[in-house]
């Protein structure tokens, strides 16, 4: 089977950088993912990593290490909006092939 | 707008009954997935269909049952509910499947259920 860890809540300052961690056991893994979700509407697709490193796409990042089955979302510069859950999701080739960790609450205060 | 439809958008139904949830996926994209969200529960992967055949089945009850048809769009069946059914229902869609960069999924805005 699989586990996958997220902190359930963070809060942080808006303007300030926030960094959301996500830890994982999965075998056969094929990818991660990380989804925003505003509360009471549809996940968004943020990035996808398969490789080692860090993915970059405006204010926001992606940092994957498949040997610590780790990832982390990085969100600079925040804003009032970034408040929404941040669901992290792992890839894996067999079975129930997609699974959604528990997602992190991030709160964005002024 | 993800480009993912579904309908209807509400749905208030009494125990024991039956209803179908439908799904429309983005032009060209080939699977289709289905999710349960519960208000104390994460988003809960219940079936992944592929260019018509059944790709991958997560934790969806015997009651459930899902089909997609030749023009792509998706079913979802839910029979002999109970109250806690009660949940968001989210289709998505992507152009492959999951094991691919194409894997990324775009959620149509879901179907609210609720069994009284």
């Amino acid at each position: 089977g699989q586990n996958i860890d997220q902190p359930t809540e963070m809060t942080a300052t808006e303007g300030a950088i926030v960094q959301i961690n996500c830890t994982y056991q999965t075998s056969g893994f094929n990818g991660l993912f990380w989804y925003q979700q505003h509360a009471g509407e549809a996940p968004t697709f943020l990035s996808y990593n398969v490789l080692d490193g860090l993915e970059e796409k405006g204010r926001f990042s992606s940092f994957l290490s498949r040997s610590k089955g780790y990832s982390y979302l990085l969100l600079k510069e925040l804003q009032m909006k970034d408040s929404a859950s941040y669901l992290c999701a792992v890839s894996h080739n067999y079975g129930q092939n997609f699974v959604f960790g528990p997602g992190t609450r991030l709160s964005v205060l002024p | 707008d993800s480009g993912v439809t579904q309908t209807p958008k509400h749905l208030i139904t009494a125990t024991g009954q039956r209803v179908t949830l439908r799904c429309s996926p983005r032009s060209g994209d080939l699977s289709v997935y289905w999710y349960q969200q519960s208000l104390d529960q994460g988003l809960q992967f219940l079936i992944q269909y592929y260019n018509g055949e059944e790709r991958a089945k997560g934790n969806i009850l015997e009651r459930f049952s899902a089909q997609q048809f030749p023009d792509l769009h998706s079913e979802l069946n839910l029979s002999s509910l109970e109250l806690g059914d009660s949940a968001l229902y989210f289709c998505a869609s992507s152009v492959g499947t999951v094991t691919s960069r194409g894997g990324e999924q775009f959620f149509g805005p879901g179907t609210r259920l609720t069994v009284l």
